[in-house]
């Protein structure tokens, strides 16, 4: 089955201390994007990759760090999380030309 | 820069009553449009998106949109509602960049 699969689900975690939320895809997808959800915000970009070893920022980049090493893993990494990077996090991938992107299940941080 | 604006933070329509979700956007260049639903503590499922073609698009579970570049707007539209398409609807936009900028999102809430 084609599908974005995210982990963990849930993570509660506590301010300063080191996490990765992994992402990966079996399409075969080009691009991947990092999005986080907010109340009354939707959803905005963290990080987006066009290929392997090629990331760029999204518009809100502050705090996280990506890579992009193979072609079907895009980890997001918190070096130091803090509270306000309480939210649920989205991974997506996409076949470019094909303008369908497909989400994962999401996750769900916390930050205490 | 893109973006999308969803005037509604929340609709309510009776069961069998038909049901609109507004959408505009900005964008340069031609725009791809998409809508996706969440259901609680699930991840976004695609309902149908607008890349070129005719302006009437067709999608999951009963949905249609309509393209209007002269309004900018892809207006989600199903004639007649059930309580189980009560949920958080995403309006979004992409263009050559393949980047997607969502909307705020709309509660759509469907009474018996």
């Amino acid at each position: 089955e084609a599908q974005v699969t995210q982990n963990p689900r849930y993570l509660i975690t506590v301010t300063g201390k080191k996490l990765t939320v992994t992402c990966s895809q079996n399409m075969n997808h080009e691009y991947m994007s990092w999005y986080r959800q907010d109340p009354g915000l939707g959803l905005r970009q963290i990080y987006y990759s066009m290929n392997v070893e090629v990331t760029d920022k999204g518009d809100v980049p502050e705090g996280y760090k990506v890579s992009r090493k193979e072609k079907r893993n895009f980890p997001l990494i918190l070096e130091s999380p803090s509270p306000n990077q309480t939210s649920l996090y989205f991974c997506a991938s996409s076949n470019l030309g094909a303008y369908g992107y497909t989400f994962g299940s999401g996750t769900r941080l916390t930050v205490v | 820069a893109q973006s999308v604006a969803q005037p509604e933070d929340q609709v309510n329509v009776a069961e069998g009553n038909p049901l609109t979700v507004k959408c505009t956007y900005s964008v340069s260049g031609n725009p791809y449009l998409f809508w996706y639903v969440q259901y609680p503590n699930r991840g976004l499922q695609f309902l149908l998106k607008y890349i070129t073609g005719d302006n009437l698009v067709k999608g999951s579970y009963g949905f249609e949109a309509e393209f209007n570049k002269s309004q900018t707007s892809f207006h989600l539209k199903k004639p007649s509602a059930l309580v189980s398409d009560s949920a958080l609807y995403f309006c979004a936009v992409g263009s050559n960049d393949y980047k997607l900028s969502f909307g705020a999102g709309t509660t759509v809430t469907v009474r018996a």
